[in-house]
């Protein structure tokens, strides 16, 4: 199966700060490859598809870029209401859907 | 507006069984791919199992293989996901979750979940 190893697992950042968390696959998956937030205590929520394709409603502070095995989710300007944990997820086989372990992203 | 509401959760014992539910309204139910993600406690997420419209292909993560069993009514605008033999680490909160339109199996639309808990 292939794998999908996100880094880092956790990071502090300011306000204003351009954050980068990476997604790599174990293996090739072209760019289906989808990002999702999930706020405290809240459901998860779909922010890029595709690799690079805003979900609607998005803020364009997000975007996402990659293709193979290497892919990354920015945020161009972390807001406080940013704060949460971001999840990569491979849909290249629909019998093997995954997810990485998860970034957590806080205010410094 | 697309909702989703699952139902069913609750304490069980090992090697217990429950039935989640999950009622959509809001869209075309028997037009999409819909799913089962789970989240234990403090951890990420899982794709539990999935079901294609007409139900002719069903997925499964090989954890829950032979144990849970994933099935729609399009008729009643529901899934349902059948969990049998429960182990302490199927203890989560399970999601239901819609396949988005474009070509790929990912989830556009999630439910609020339901805690399934196994404990003696």
């Amino acid at each position: 199966d292939i794998q999908m190893t996100q880094s880092p697992s956790s990071l502090s950042a300011s306000v204003g700060d351009r954050v980068t968390i990476t997604c790599r696959a174990s293996q090739g998956i072209s760019n289906y490859l989808a990002w999702y937030q999930q706020k405290p205590g809240k459901v998860p929520k779909l922010l890029i598809y595709a690799a690079s394709t805003l979900q609607s409603g998005v803020p364009s502070r997000f975007s996402g870029s990659g293709s193979g095995t290497d892919f990354t989710l920015t945020i161009s300007s972390l807001q406080p209401e940013d704060v949460a944990t971001y999840y990569c997820q491979k849909y290249n086989s629909v019998s093997s859907l995954t997810f990485g372990g998860g970034t957590k992203v806080e205010i410094k | 507006e697309v909702q989703l509401a699952e139902s069913g959760g609750g304490l069980v014992q090992p090697g217990g069984s429950l039935r989640l539910s999950c009622a959509a309204s809001g869209f075309t139910f028997s037009s999409y791919w819909m799913n089962w993600v789970r989240q234990a406690p403090g951890k990420g997420l899982e794709r539990v199992a999935s079901i294609k419209q007409d139900g002719s292909e069903k997925y499964y993560v090989d954890s829950v293989k032979g144990r849970f069993t994933i099935s729609r009514d399009n008729a009643r605008n529901s899934l349902y996901l059948q969990i049998n033999s429960l182990r302490a680490e199927d203890t989560a909160v399970y999601y239901c979750a819609r396949d988005h339109e474009q070509p790929g199996l990912f989830f556009d639309s999630w439910g609020q979940g339901t805690l399934v808990t196994v404990s003696s």
